[in-house]
Formats: structure tokens, C-alpha cells, sequence
């Protein structure tokens, strides 16, 4: 069993729609969790970042982390096309708080048709 | 946010040669510096973790005698890939440790070995 598991999809939706994007992972140390937006051959860029389990918010984006399930979620409402990209999951046991050597999920493809 | 820039964007190069990418902290100082690797369709791999002014740290599976990283200073890391081939055609990409909770990450280095 690979540590973080996405299903890489590709996810197509409709302008407008709420897109949920999951992970699972199997390592129970991970602490910190993250949501990172990657556009084609472009590097990655941090969109959501969460410790321990919880909600958080920011603007159309919701980042969800349930660790007794091991499960994590970023919702997208409203979705546009300029969210069309490949949302990588990423988490991290840590040390002493910080966040080095993540492990990320390979990835799910999203498009937002107008 | 942080931003982090790689030099250069785009490499190509004939097999057997080396290639130096440069990776740069442009805003902070970063003490740590990661590498990865990303194969289409893939998700990113670590390769190392590189301290400022100690060795890098290597990935199992990753050869440090071909890949070669320094960190000469809080704000510059490289990667040379030594006598390079065509199976190291890749996107390499450096991200950088702001504080202690994120990494930041350069927007790629796409090689190709003819």
C-alpha cells in the first residue's frame, strides 16, 4: 500500500460546480497536510495548508482532514476554468513543527469547462 | 508569498554531459532546500534535502555520485546531474523551507537527454 493514495482522474466538471478532491494515506504520523495547485509544466503552488485534523477555508476553497480515517479533502465551490489544473495532495509527520519531507499523492487532473 | 526561483527553465542536452540547476530563494533565507523529481503523469519525488553548508541528504533509489547538490549559501542551491541520460529526462523541481511550516516551490526545470 503506497503511503498517500489520490485517484488521479481526470475530473471534469462545469463551470460552476463544487469539485471534491480526496486522499487517503496509511501513515498515522502525518500531521500536516496540504493541498498544492499545479498548472502544466509548471511548479507547484500552495494552495491550502492544514495541521492536524479540522476544517479550513479560504475564499472558494475548503481543506478538510479526518485523521482517525485517514482521509483528506479539498472542496472547490463555484469552480472556474482557471481552476483547471492538477491538485496534488501533500502531508508531512514533521519535526518539531516543520514540514520537510513531504509525501505527496500523484495527483488528480482537473477540468472546468465554461 | 515566497518566491523561489530555478535556472534554467528548459535544458537539453546529449548524452554524457553534465547540467547544473540553479535554485534561489529570492525573498528569504532558506535553510533547507529540497529536490524533486516529477516523470509524466507522476507524482513528485523526493530526491534530497539539501542543507546550507552540510551535505545533502539522499533519497534511497537516488545516486548522489550522479546527482550533486550544493548549498552554498542561505539563498542559493544547485543540482548537477553528472554524465546524464536519456531515463534522466525529467522536470526538476527545488522547493525551499520558509520558517518552519511550508515548503515553496520553483517553477521546474524541464531536462531532456538526447
Amino acid at each position: 500500500q503506497k503511503e498517500v493514495e489520490q485517484d488521479p482522474g481526470p475530473l471534469s466538471v462545469p463551470e460552476g460546480a463544487i469539485v471534491s478532491l480526496n486522499c487517503t494515506y496509511s501513515n498515522s504520523a502525518f500531521q500536516y497536510f496540504m493541498w498544492y495547485r499545479q498548472y502544466s509544466r509548471k511548479g507547484p503552488e500552495l494552495l491550502m495548508y492544514t495541521y492536524s485534523s479540522g476544517n479550513k477555508e479560504d475564499g472558494r476553497f475548503t481543506a478538510q482532514v479526518d485523521k482517525s480515517s485517514k482521509y483528506i479533502s479539498l472542496f472547490i465551490r463555484d469552480s472556474q476554468p482557471s481552476d483547471s489544473a492538477t491538485y496534488l495532495c501533500a502531508m508531512s509527520a514533521g519535526t518539531q513543527g516543520g514540514s520537510e519531507k513531504l509525501v505527496f499523492g500523484k495527483g488528480t487532473k482537473l477540468t472546468v469547462n465554461p | 508569498g515566497a518566491v523561489v526561483s530555478q535556472h534554467p527553465s528548459r535544458v537539453i542536452c546529449k548524452s554524457g554531459t553534465s547540467v547544473k540547476i540553479e535554485c534561489r530563494s529570492l525573498d528569504f533565507q532558506a535553510t533547507t532546500m529540497f529536490w524533486y523529481r516529477q516523470f509524466p503523469k507522476q507524482s513528485l519525488m523526493l530526491m534530497a534535502t539539501s542543507n546550507e553548508g552540510s551535505k545533502a541528504t539522499y533519497e534511497q533509489g537516488v545516486e548522489k555520485d550522479k546527482f550533486l547538490i550544493n548549498h552554498a549559501s542561505l539563498t542559493l542551491s544547485t543540482l548537477t546531474v553528472t554524465s546524464a541520460h536519456p531515463e534522466d529526462s525529467s522536470f526538476y523541481i527545488c522547493s525551499a523551507i520558509v520558517g518552519a511550516e511550508t515548503q515553496y516551490f520553483g517553477p521546474g526545470t524541464r531536462l531532456l537527454v538526447l
